[in-house]
């Protein structure tokens, strides 16, 4: 069974950091590439960041660029998301997803991790 | 930025009738779009990819159609478990952008 974990989400104040993990099993997660899709509680999907199959290509969405790091261990099948200087607008829930073999798209994805940036 | 627009943002359906989503890039995006369900409380689930390819184990009743910036998906007998919100993708070029979303609701 496929299943990607998503941990490390709380409550954080404006300026602080986070570092989000996602576990992956079920599938050959080094074979894929890996995306973080962002969601605030009733609005639509946004994406974050990806990152290639070996961890040396990366890519952000310009309201995280230079504050967020994708990353990856192949050998932990983890993915990870080092947020820095937080502000109130990055709160949502966060979901990692798989890209998909042969095309882009997200084939698997998390249940989440909801990430609160409040004083 | 490729803007992605969808329409209706809502609607309301019953239980067998033939319902279609549309969604317009703002530029040429070949055959890079992508359909996903939501349902409230769970991570969106992949429908379709490459405008057209019904993912493993999704229903024949759910189809993609389209090309270049005007793409639609159909559902063409609505059960009730696709009562959900329904999001395009374009996966042309980063950043990669979701259209609005619709909510198909019941009548």
């Amino acid at each position: 069974e496929v299943q990607l974990v998503e941990s490390g989400g709380g409550l954080v104040q404006p300026g602080g950091s986070l570092r989000l993990s996602c576990a992956a099993s079920g599938f050959a997660f080094s074979t894929y590439w890996m995306h973080w899709v962002r969601q605030v509680p009733g609005k639509g999907l946004v994406w974050v960041s990806r990152i290639n199959t070996g961890g040396s290509d990366t890519n952000y969405a310009d309201s995280v660029k230079g504050r967020f790091t994708i990353s990856r261990d192949n050998a932990k099948n983890t993915l990870y998301l080092q947020m820095n200087s937080l502000r109130a607008d990055d709160t949502a829930v966060y979901y990692c997803a798989s890209g998909c073999l042969g095309t882009n798209c997200h084939k698997y994805w998390g249940q989440g991790t909801v990430v609160t940036v409040s004083s | 930025d490729i803007q992605m627009t969808q329409s209706p943002s809502s609607l309301s359906a019953s239980v067998g009738d033939r319902v279609a989503i549309t969604c317009r890039a703002s530029q040429s995006i070949d055959n890079y779009l992508n359909w996903y369900q939501q349902k409230p409380g769970k991570a969106p689930k992949l429908l379709i990819y490459a405008v057209s390819s019904l993912q493993t184990g999704v229903p024949s009743r759910f189809s993609g159609s389209g090309s270049g910036t005007y793409f639609t998906l159909t559902i063409s007998c609505l059960q009730p478990e696709d009562f959900a919100t329904y999001y395009c993708q374009q996966s042309h070029s980063t950043p990669l952008t979701f259209g609005g979303g619709t909510k198909v609701e019941i009548k």
